[in-house]
């Protein structure tokens, strides 16, 4: 299947900083990304939508001011926590349809986990 | 609301037993379900995808069904294995954007051997 990496798989930082988290796409273009958000023992949350060359798009109850994406290139989406707090402390994953794939099947990051002190 | 649910919770059986483990949904208009494995503090690794037209897909050891009718479906893993330890997720796509899933809380479940 395709290949979605994702960098760092684990971040810890301090309150007030803000951390970036990478999302590739390796062996296939992708114009739209998806960034997840998983908290301990729930299920995944759709974040916001990521996409190559405009504004993301993003779910409601998300803050797009705090939760920066930018997609430059057809291979990578970041996603920047700005001035993160505790309560920012999740697992984040993204995800991208690939067109060699089956239409409809996502192919998902190995996650980042983030701890903010 | 459309809300996905998976039962049991957690599933612990011996190395070599066929086992099912069951995802709802409630809302039946589906657009198709997937079906993912992760492991502890890891990403999602896809298992089977099922359109809404379709009623199963096979893959190795594993099956998936669906039946839209009733909102489930249901994946059987033959000839269990350790290796197969881990958490399975079902996910909803009702159309519209691609990656607007709703996932379940997933089964984790534990292989012994």
């Amino acid at each position: 299947g395709a290949v979605v990496s994702q960098h760092p798989s684990w971040v810890i930082c301090k309150s007030g900083t803000s951390v970036k988290i990478e999302c590739r796409s390796l062996d296939f273009q992708a114009t739209t990304m998806f960034w997840y958000r998983q908290f301990p023992k729930q299920s995944l949350m759709l974040m916001a939508t990521s996409n190559e060359g405009s504004k993301a798009t993003y779910e409601q109850g998300v803050e797009k001011d705090k939760f920066l994406i930018n997609h430059a290139s057809l291979t990578l989406s970041t996603l920047t926590v700005t001035s993160a707090h505790p309560e920012d402390s999740s697992f984040y994953i993204c995800s991208a349809p690939s067109g060699l794939a089956r239409a409809g099947e996502l192919f998902f990051g190995e996650g980042s986990r983030l701890t903010v002190l | 609301k459309q809300e996905v649910t998976q039962i049991p919770a957690a599933l612990s059986v011996p190395e070599g037993e066929n086992l099912v483990l069951n995802c709802s949904f409630t809302d039946s208009a589906i657009y198709n379900l997937q079906w993912f494995r992760q492991d502890p503090g890891k990403g999602l690794t896809s298992l089977l995808l099922i359109q809404s037209s379709q009623r199963e897909q096979t893959s190795g050891r594993l099956n998936a069904s669906l039946d839209k009718s009733s909102g489930r479906s249901t994946l059987y893993i033959a000839a269990s294995q350790p290796g197969d330890s881990a958490t399975y997720l079902c996910a909803v796509n009702y159309g519209g954007s691609q990656g607007n899933l709703i996932f379940g809380k997933g089964t984790k479940l534990s292989v012994k051997p």
